[in-house]
């Protein structure tokens, strides 16, 4: 059954350092996704990707915050100057078309700790 | 704001029994419904969605059911089984496109 593969599945970062968190979304999907969840809180989104561009993001989603797709297969969070409020879940999710019952596919997570 | 709330933290039933989790919505934008199991340290999983053109939708033992004029959905389990132990997340969104959780129900099946 195709997946969303993320890693690391654990990155431990100074703060103020760059992070860059890998996701492979699968691979026939178009709607490319970034959530997070801070310990103990909900799961909040961050940023959609389609096209090759950004369609929607949240509040969260600062200057500091940059999505990227290199290749045809992977897609990237970066985030330039890490703060300890950063330490969080991130999902990557991918999803085939937007619709009616089209439901996006969540990775495992990575494991930011900022310190 | 919390557009999607999940009013119960927590959720307790027995093995066999019904499960009912609740998820209430303010922004009536909102179109399509999910819900998401996770385990711990893993990502969520979709377990059932509704449009909202209808009020119920049934895929084996999971039933979800849209009330819009209360904008209220609930996911019934049954019967429910010490696997189905994990948090359940409702999500929403307008078109189909990013998702709005809620903070998520602790269902514990006990045997």
């Amino acid at each position: 059954e195709p997946e969303v593969t993320q890693t690391p599945s654990h990155q431990v970062t100074q703060m103020g350092q760059e992070v860059i968190l890998r996701c492979v979304p699968i691979s026939n999907h178009l709607y490319f996704y970034w959530y997070r969840q801070i310990l103990g809180q909900k799961v909040e989104f961050l940023v959609s990707f389609y096209n090759n561009e950004i369609s929607e993001k949240s509040e969260i989603f600062d200057d500091q915050f940059s999505v990227e797709r290199p290749d045809g297969s992977n897609f990237t969070l970066k985030i330039r100057s890490t703060k300890l409020e950063d330490s969080a879940m991130y999902f990557c999710a991918s999803s085939g078309e937007v619709g009616w019952n089209t439901e996006a596919f969540f990775g495992q997570g990575t494991r930011l700790t900022v310190v | 704001d919390q557009q999607v709330k999940q009013n119960s933290p927590s959720l307790s039933v027995q093995e066999g029994r019904i499960s009912i989790l609740n998820c209430d919505y303010t922004n009536s934008m909102f179109d399509y419904f999910l819900w998401y199991k996770k385990y711990p340290a893993e990502g969520p999983t979709f377990l059932i969605s509704i449009s909202s053109i209808k009020d119920k939708n049934e895929d084996g033992r999971f039933t979800v059911f849209l009330n819009k004029s209360a904008k209220h959905l609930s996911l019934h389990i049954v019967p429910s089984q010490p696997g189905d132990s994990a948090v359940y997340f409702c999500a929403a969104t307008p078109s189909a496109r990013q998702l709005t959780f809620g903070s998520g129900t602790q269902l514990t099946v006990l045997p």
